[in-house]
């Protein structure tokens, strides 16, 4: 059975890259059978759809962070990355991993437990 | 600013049922059947309920329900119980190859 666990620096300067890394135990990257996903939730409020990544490369990225993020792939380590750029208090997050099948169109049968990050001086 | 329209809250009480509606546009909800609903209980990570509007992931209880009409989804408890008392979100496949999500709906059960 498929398990991500997502890991990170839990604090962040402003300014400063984020970056994070989501390892795949259960299953490889390389099976081509999913895409992973990278999803946040703000303290108190609701889900934000970040970005998606193909094992080959493909990418899809939420217009709004478009600029500042990038989704990465390891398959010698099974592992994504995601890399966001000049972050703000607003990005203070719980981000979670998540994947979708190829299948599916974009619903998330597995996630990760999520690992806060809060951006702060 | 969510991409999806939720109400902020519901209530109702045991054994009762209860309906969230999920509201976007012709770009999203109303364009595809490609909605899906996620239960979330506080400190957990999101558990997928409904998927392609109206289909139930093994194990789900089939006391959840999913519909859609026109650009609004519902997600359907009946008999509710004490366990549903969580945070429910919708979310939709885009046409811009995206994936929004809904602001979030808290249940109570009273």
């Amino acid at each position: 059975q498929l398990q991500l666990q997502e890991s990170g620096p839990g604090l962040v300067k402003p300014s400063e890259t984020l970056s994070l890394t989501c390892a795949v135990s259960g299953g490889s990257i390389s099976s081509g059978d999913y895409y992973l996903d990278w999803i946040r939730q703000s303290p108190g409020k609701g889900l934000e759809w970040i970005g998606s990544m193909y094992y080959s490369g493909t990418t899809y990225y939420n217009p709004s962070l478009k600029s500042r993020v990038t989704i990465s792939v390891d398959t010698s380590k099974n592992q994504f990355s995601l890399r966001l750029n000049s972050v703000t208090a607003a990005d203070t997050a719980v981000y979670y991993c998540a994947r979708h099948r190829v299948t599916a169109i974009w619903y998330f049968d597995v996630w990760g437990r999520g690992t806060r990050v809060t951006v702060s001086s | 600013q969510s991409a999806l329209t939720q109400p902020a809250s519901v209530s109702g009480s045991p054994g009762q049922s209860i309906t969230i509606s999920c509201t976007g546009t012709s770009s999203d909800v109303g364009g595809y059947n490609y909605v899906s609903w996620y239960q979330q209980h506080p400190g957990k990570a999101p558990k997928l309920m409904i998927y392609d509007v109206s289909n139930r992931p093994s194990g789900v209880s089939n006391r959840f329900s999913g519909s859609k009409s026109g650009n609004t989804a519902s997600l359907t408890i009946s008999g509710l119980q004490a366990e549903d008392e969580a945070d429910y979100y919708c979310s939709s496949y885009t046409s811009s190859s995206t994936l929004g999500f809904g602001g979030g709906t808290k249940l109570t059960v009273l």
